[in-house]
């Protein structure tokens, strides 16, 4: 079945400092590919997404490209605020027509501490 | 605007209850869901509706059962819960039942079973 595979965490980071959080996936086919943040005491929200190959998705300084030769999807910013602390999440769904009825599967989540 | 809405927030209660969880979602969206959150965080879908009709049952187990009485509420009733259901319950909704779609996540139940 599919599955994703997030870096152990938790990550700690100083402000300013760069953000890499690694992210592959297994699945048929060409799933789309998320991002989620899920900050403390609140519910996910979606904080990128890409749906086919080579594509890059981006919001608020963050950025992920959908790599299919590597089923990779790494999560990155070029400078961390103490404001991005949170738990993120890697996922994926199938395409639209799709027999998993775009159900996500999601990594086991990173921690992220950033320290002034 | 609450897009996705929840309660309670929090639910604690001794094993054996029956206990109820509901959503609301005023995105006009035909889709919704329930994950659960376990303490390692780890999320897992476990049902999934559209315009009302049950879609995807991800081998949960009988005491837990969803109810969909209109494309905006999706509840979820767990008979004789037990100490292994504490976790955290998301709802979640989508424009459409399709890959690629973003779900909307309300805020989350905690439930405690003692």
């Amino acid at each position: 079945g599919d599955s994703v595979t997030q870096m152990e965490g938790p990550v700690t980071l100083s402000e300013e400092a760069f953000l890499t959080i690694n992210c592959t996936y297994t699945a048929t086919g060409y799933p789309s590919l998320f991002w989620y943040v899920q900050y403390p005491g609140e519910g996910l929200q979606l904080l990128l997404k890409a749906t086919k190959a080579d594509d890059k998705g981006s919001n608020k300084g963050f950025e992920a490209t959908y790599r299919k030769e590597t089923t990779s999807f790494h999560l990155e910013k070029g400078s961390v605020q103490v404001s991005d602390s949170a738990v993120y999440f890697c996922a994926l769904s199938d395409q639209a027509g799709g027999t998993s009825y775009g159900k996500l599967t999601f990594g086991q989540g990173t921690i992220l501490t950033v320290h002034p | 605007d609450t897009a996705v809405s929840q309660t309670p927030k929090y639910l604690v209660t001794q094993m054996g209850n029956d206990k109820s969880i509901k959503c609301e979602q005023n995105l006009g969206h035909d889709t919704m869901y329930w994950y659960k959150q376990d303490s390692k965080k780890f999320l897992k879908i476990m049902f999934s509706y559209n315009n009302k009709e049950l879609i995807i049952n991800e081998t949960v187990p009988n005491r837990f059962s969803p109810k969909s009485p209109d494309k905006a509420h999706l509840n979820l009733h767990i008979n004789s819960l037990e100490l292994g259901d504490s976790a955290v319950y998301f709802c979640a909704s989508s424009q459409r039942l399709a890959g690629g779609d973003t779900q909307y996540f309300g805020p989350g139940t905690r439930l405690t079973v003692l």
